[in-house]
C-alpha cells in the first residue's frame, strides 16, 4: 500500500490549526493507520493509532480522522514543540508502509 | 521507563556483514513483538524485519529477505538483526521498535530506540 502525504511542507504560526493529509492506494484495511511525529535528531514518536486513538501522553490537540483511502491529522492551537515532521503508517497489510512525511514549520 | 538501546552500527563495505543489537528494558519483553525500521534520506522510513514475542515467527521486507535475519533472546531481553551482503541502499539509521503483537492490526510502533547508523561505503 502506497501512502502519499500532502502537503510536503506546511508553514504555520503558533496558535494556528494544521491539517495534514495521508492518501492510501489501495485502501487501508480496517483503517489500521498510525501517525508519528519526528523532531530533528530524534526517533519518531507514536501519536495516533487505529486512525483516531491517541497514544499515551499525547495531548488532545492532536486528532486523527478518516477512513479507507483518505486520512487526516489535525493539530489544533499549534505549540512551539509541535513543529516537526509527521509520518503516517499503515499496518493493515504487509508490508507495513510509511508515507514520505509532512514538515510543519514556523511561518 | 521503556528503553530500547541499539548498538553495532558502523561503516561496512558493500558485500559485507554486520550485526545490530537492541537491548530492551522497562517492560515485559516477552509480551511484545520486536521489529527493525530504517530511515534514509532517499528511501524515508522503511520497515525491515520483525519477530514475534516467542521468536517463532519472523517477517522480512522484500528488499532484505534472504540477506538479513532477525532473532531474539528473551532471557537477555535483546533482539538482533544480522545483515549480510550489504548494499549501498542499505545505508540508513536502523531503529529497534516494539509492537503489541506481530500480526496485522497491531503492528504500529509505540516505542523506538535512538537508532544505529549503518554506513555502507567502499
Amino acid at each position: 500500500i502506497v501512502l502519499t502525504q500532502s502537503p510536503a511542507t506546511l508553514s504555520l504560526s503558533p496558535g494556528d490549526t494544521a491539517t495534514l493529509s495521508c492518501g492510501a492506494s489501495p485502501s487501508v484495511t480496517n483503517n489500521f493507520l498510525a501517525w508519528y511525529q519526528q523532531k530533528p535528531g530524534l526517533a519518531p514518536r507514536l501519536l495516533i493509532y487505529g486512525t483516531s486513538n491517541r497514544a499515551t501522553g499525547i495531548p488532545d490537540r492532536f486528532r486523527g480522522s478518516g477512513s479507507g483511502t483518505d486520512f487526516i491529522l489535525t493539530i489544533s492551537r499549534l505549540e512551539p514543540e509541535d513543529y516537526a515532521v509527521y509520518y503516517c503508517q499503515q499496518y493493515g497489510d504487509s508490508p507495513w508502509t510509511f508515507g514520505q512525511g509532512t514538515k510543519v514549520e514556523i511561518k | 521507563e521503556v528503553q530500547l538501546v541499539e548498538s553495532g552500527g558502523r561503516v561496512v563495505r558493500p558485500g559485507g556483514s554486520l550485526r545490530l543489537s537492541c537491548a530492551a528494558s522497562g517492560f515485559t519483553f516477552t509480551n511484545y513483538a520486536m521489529h527493525w525500521v530504517r530511515q534514509s534520506p532517499g528511501r524515508g522510513l522503511e520497515y525491515v524485519a520483525g519477530i514475534s514475542d516467542d521468536g517463532n515467527r519472523v517477517h522480512f521486507a522484500d528488499s532484505v529477505r534472504g540477506r538479513f535475519d532477525i532473532s531474539r533472546d528473551n532471557s537477555q531481553k535483546t533482539v538482533s538483526l544480522e545483515m549480510g551482503r550489504l548494499r549501498i541502499e542499505d545505508m540508513a539509521v536502523y531503529y529497534c521498535v516494539r509492537s503489541e503483537n506481530f500480526w496485522s492490526g497491531y503492528t504500529y510502533f509505540d516505542s523506538w530506540g535512538q537508532g544505529a547508523l549503518v554506513t555502507v561505503s567502499s
